[in-house]
């Protein structure tokens, strides 16, 4: 079974810039995360989607940060513009929908903001 | 509101020591709970999990046991590896709902 997929896995830019990170995933799980782990840190959940609608991102700086999951499926999260200390790993993972189960994690999306 | 409490690190063992990684948590209920690990420049792994009181999760020599009058599931390992060297998070997940909380995660370095 294929994991879950982010891209790119590596990524520097500028302040003031803009980036957008891509996540696919695992077939058929309902729910889908964007977490953001600064170095030392553990995940902080930006947004939670259930198929395309948002069930959380209290957390989510929305004058910065946007992300959608327009079919239920893939996902794309966008930071613009960049600051300093948006420098982190982007995690995202995706669960079956019920509650209680397991996430799975890809292997991040590395943002280095210069 | 739920929160998971971790130790911190970072802790350094030698080759084939013992290992207990503290977790406390609070949560309404029974919520489900996780170790996962992240080895360097990677994402997270799901290591264990249990899903009610008194359950044990183990995986890779690693155990958890969901103690519920304690609030806590510790991780351990009897005799650890330079391969075990990573960052531990435990992590709760609510029993109604799917969010997820986790730890602050506690670096463990295993030296030969």
């Amino acid at each position: 079974e294929a994991g879950v997929a982010q891209s790119p896995r590596y990524k520097i830019i500028e302040k003031r810039q803009s980036v957008a990170f891509w996540c696919n995933p695992i077939s058929g799980h309902a729910t889908l995360y964007w977490y953001q782990q600064i170095l030392g840190q553990g995940p902080k959940l930006l947004i939670q989607f259930q198929n395309n609608g948002v069930v959380d991102d209290s957390q989510l700086p929305k004058d910065r940060f946007s992300a959608e999951r327009l079919k239920g499926v893939d996902s794309t999260l966008k930071i613009q513009p960049a600051k300093l200390e948006d420098s982190a790993v982007y995690l995202c993972a995706s669960s079956p929908s019920p509650s209680g189960n397991t996430i799975y994690f890809g292997e991040g999306s590395w943002l280095t903001v210069v | 509101g739920d929160s998971v409490t971790q130790m911190e690190g970072p802790v350094t063992l030698s080759e084939e020591a013992f290992l207990t990684i503290n977790c406390t948590y609070t949560a309404t209920g029974y919520p489900s709970l996780f170790w996962y690990v992240q080895y360097p420049g990677e994402g997270l792994q799901l290591l264990l999990k249990a899903t009610k009181a008194d359950d044990k999760g183990s995986n890779k020599g690693f155990e958890a046991t969901y103690r519920k009058e304690t609030t806590s599931f510790h991780l351990e390992k009897g005799s650890v590896q330079v391969s075990d060297s990573a960052v531990y998070f435990c992590a709760l997940t609510p029993n109604t709902g799917n969010q997820f909380y986790f730890g602050t995660g506690t670096s463990l370095t295993v030296i030969p």
